[in-house]
């Protein structure tokens, strides 16, 4: 298993609520990634943060945003929740030592809208 | 826009028997190649990365190798197991503004029978 953690594992709300993911990284870790991984598709890349600001995003709406904080754990906010929204959401982390190609993924927050 | 492609989108095979997993993809301006793994409802395991000055990578009964100029890569599974049976995920790296992101494939799932 990887150090990286995210929470909570599952997570129900209905349409048009907001909602908040958490991604622990590995230690040493200063780079972040978030994944949106509909049912039976692979993942699409929302953004990514570095040192606390946001240097790479995907094709995602701005009520999608994030955080990344001092210590380098992360989050991934949502506005105005919306049916497809429903997914997998996955986060990565990396560092300087081992280079962007040296990703660990978490283990996902399966997120579910009513 | 950069497409991933994966064929077979399913595969079924006795255990024992060795099988090839393909991905194309439409952009060859990628940075490496990596191929995941996947568990039911779980975060992505990276088993093999071929840089884009690479042909191939291989780490046990895995072999992964890549034509950039022709868009493709196979990954080769030698003496399947009953616990190869996941989903496997291909995916580029690719320049993302000032970073880089991972765009996927949508898997092929491998299932591995006794």
């Amino acid at each position: 298993e990887t150090g990286v953690t995210q929470s909570p594992t599952h997570l129900i709300k209905t349409r048009g609520q907001q909602v908040t993911l958490r991604c622990s990284s590995q230690s040493g870790h200063n780079t972040v990634s978030w994944y949106q991984q509909a049912l039976g598709q692979g993942p699409q890349f929302i953004f990514q943060y570095y040192r606390e600001e946001e240097n790479g995003r995907g094709n995602f709406p701005p009520r999608f945003s994030g955080l990344q904080f001092p210590n380098y754990s992360s989050e991934l906010n949502v506005n105005a929740l919306e049916l497809d929204d429903s997914a997998l959401y996955l986060c990565a982390s990396s560092g300087w030592r081992e280079g962007p190609d040296t990703q660990y993924f978490g283990p996902g927050t399966r997120l579910t809208v009513l | 826009k950069q497409e991933v492609t994966q064929i077979p989108a399913a595969l079924s095979v006795p255990e024992g028997e060795n099988l090839v997993l393909n991905c194309s993809f439409t952009d060859s301006a990628i940075y490496n190649l990596q191929w995941f793994r996947q568990d039911p409802g779980k975060g992505l395991t990276s088993l093999l990365l071929i840089q884009s000055s690479q042909r191939e990578q291989t780490s046990g009964r895995l072999n992964a190798s890549l034509d950039k100029s022709s868009g493709r890569s196979t990954l080769y599974i030698a003496a399947s197991q009953p616990g190869d049976s996941a989903t496997y995920l291909c995916a580029v790296r690719v320049r993302a503004g000032t970073a880089s992101k991972l765009t996927f494939g949508t898997g092929t799932r491998l299932q591995v029978t006794l």
